[in-house]
């Protein structure tokens, strides 16, 4: 079962803007994590996120959790060509922890030179 | 340098044959994970591991096995009993339960 699912499922923009993807999930967490995937690679990790915080940011990256709403936002701030990538979010959601981390089906970012 | 290695990169198997996939890690990780991932799709859990000779089933177990008899080792086996094999296989361990994913970079399996 996928407990995490991004919105939307594509975005494309150009380069210089900002790009914004939801995940929703459906039970209780522990921890919210977004990773990034470029095309036949490994998944490449970008931000943890606990349930007890709201809000995290690193470099051009900003992450909102929403526990009340179970939903959380990636925003990528002025946009590169380079962040064109699939972008995923995985949570413990419902694993009674037992370490069970679940993905979403992924937002695919295409950047615009 | 520290990481997590998969082999290997490509494999092909014929209808009927069982294979094993290699994942190993460096990075003194206690959890290792299995993952499954299909064109233009999310990552879905076949098998994990928080210790050494223990692990779980994930939401797509059927058709595979899994041994952990070392903690940087955990490989993967296709049985012929999994009916759709074909996809990109993902291996990542975490120094926590449930704590940040070191992936490898995958080994992509096509039954002919």
């Amino acid at each position: 079962s996928q407990q995490g699912e991004e919105d939307p499922q594509a975005l494309s923009i150009q380069e210089g803007e900002n790009a914004t993807m939801n995940c929703s999930y459906k039970t209780s967490i522990n921890n919210l994590q977004w990773y990034r995937q470029n095309s036949g690679r490994g998944l490449v990790h970008l931000i943890l996120i606990r349930s007890n915080e709201r809000e995290k940011h690193s470099g051009r990256l900003r992450v909102t959790l929403d526990t009340s709403k179970k939903s959380s936002s990636l925003l990528i701030t002025a946009s590169r060509a380079a962040d064109t990538a699939s972008y995923f979010c995985a949570t413990d959601a419902g694993s009674g922890n037992t370490g069970k981390l679940i993905f979403g089906q992924g937002t695919t970012l295409q950047v615009k030179p | 340098d520290g990481g997590i290695t998969q082999s290997p990169k490509y494999l092909f198997r014929k209808e009927g044959q069982n294979v094993t996939l290699s994942c190993e890690q460096n990075l003194n990780h206690d959890a290792m994970y299995w993952y499954r991932q299909d064109p233009g799709q999310g990552l879905r859990l076949i098998y994990y591991s928080q210790i050494v000779n223990d692990f779980q089933k994930g939401d797509i177990a059927e058709g595979y096995s899994v041994s952990r008899e070392k903690k940087e080792s955990f490989p993967l086996t296709v049985t012929s009993a999994q009916k759709n094999p074909t996809a990109f296989y993902l291996c990542a361990s975490s120094m926590t339960r449930a704590g940040e994913l070191f992936f490898g970079e995958g080994s992509r399996l096509t039954v002919l």
